[in-house]
């Protein structure tokens, strides 16, 4: 079993359509979790992080916790094509300074 | 805030030569330095964790021999790969952690392609 799952994709939405990315973990000693994209040939960029169980908001986007079944998600609300890219989640292992990367998940907003 | 950058944002070179990396955290102090390798369609691959004065901790399966680096400042941390042979081509990232936080702010990438 890897350490962090998604499921790469591409995942189709029209634009204007929520797009809803998944990543399921198995470090149970995680406590912060990140959410990163990255465009074709280039570096990710963070979107947002979340600590606690629950939902966070940062305007398009909206990050979904629970520790308890060791998932988060990724809402992307009104989704345009600048949006199309591969999104990457990102647990901070347990007891360790570094973040484990799952393989991300392809993204792509037609018109 | 929290802009990172690399140089070269590409390199290309012979087989059997050594390439300097730098990654810099431009407006903030970063007590450790990450260092990343992504080959094509695949997903980053954590190669280091570099802390500023201290040894680099390497992952599982990197040859910290060839790949070297150096957190001698803050601000600076380099990643020098040794003897290079064209199975090393990637692209190289590397990322910084706010002194105190969780977050990671990724330069743009090295490109390198050894002929």
């Amino acid at each position: 079993q890897k350490e962090v799952e998604q499921n790469s994709g591409p995942l189709s939405v029209p634009e204007g359509a929520i797009a809803s990315l998944n990543c399921t973990y198995s470090d149970r000693g995680s406590q912060s979790f990140f959410w990163y994209r990255q465009y074709s040939g280039k570096s990710p960029e963070l979107i947002m992080f979340i600590y606690s169980n629950g939902d966070k908001e940062d305007g398009r986007f909206t990050a979904q916790l629970n520790k308890a079944s060791q998932y988060v998600s990724l809402l992307i609300r009104d989704s345009q094509p600048s949006d199309s890219a591969t999104y990457l989640c990102a647990p901070r292992a347990g007891g360790y300074n570094k973040l484990i990367f799952g393989a991300g998940t392809r993204l792509a907003v037609h018109p | 805030g929290a802009v990172v950058s690399q140089h070269p944002s590409w390199v290309i070179c012979k087989s059997g030569t050594s390439v300097k990396i730098e990654c810099r955290s431009l407006d903030f102090q970063a007590t450790t330095m990450f260092w990343y390798r992504q080959f094509p369609k695949q997903s980053l691959m954590l190669m280091a964790t570099s802390n500023e004065g201290s040894k680099a901790t390497y992952e599982q399966g990197v040859e910290k021999d060839k790949f070297l680096i150096n957190h001698a400042s803050l601000t600076l941390s380099t990643l020098t790969v040794t003897s290079a042979h064209p199975e090393d081509s990637s692209f190289y990232i590397c990322s910084a952690r706010l002194s105190g936080a969780d977050t990671q702010y990724f330069g743009p990438g090295t490109r390198l392609t050894v002929l």
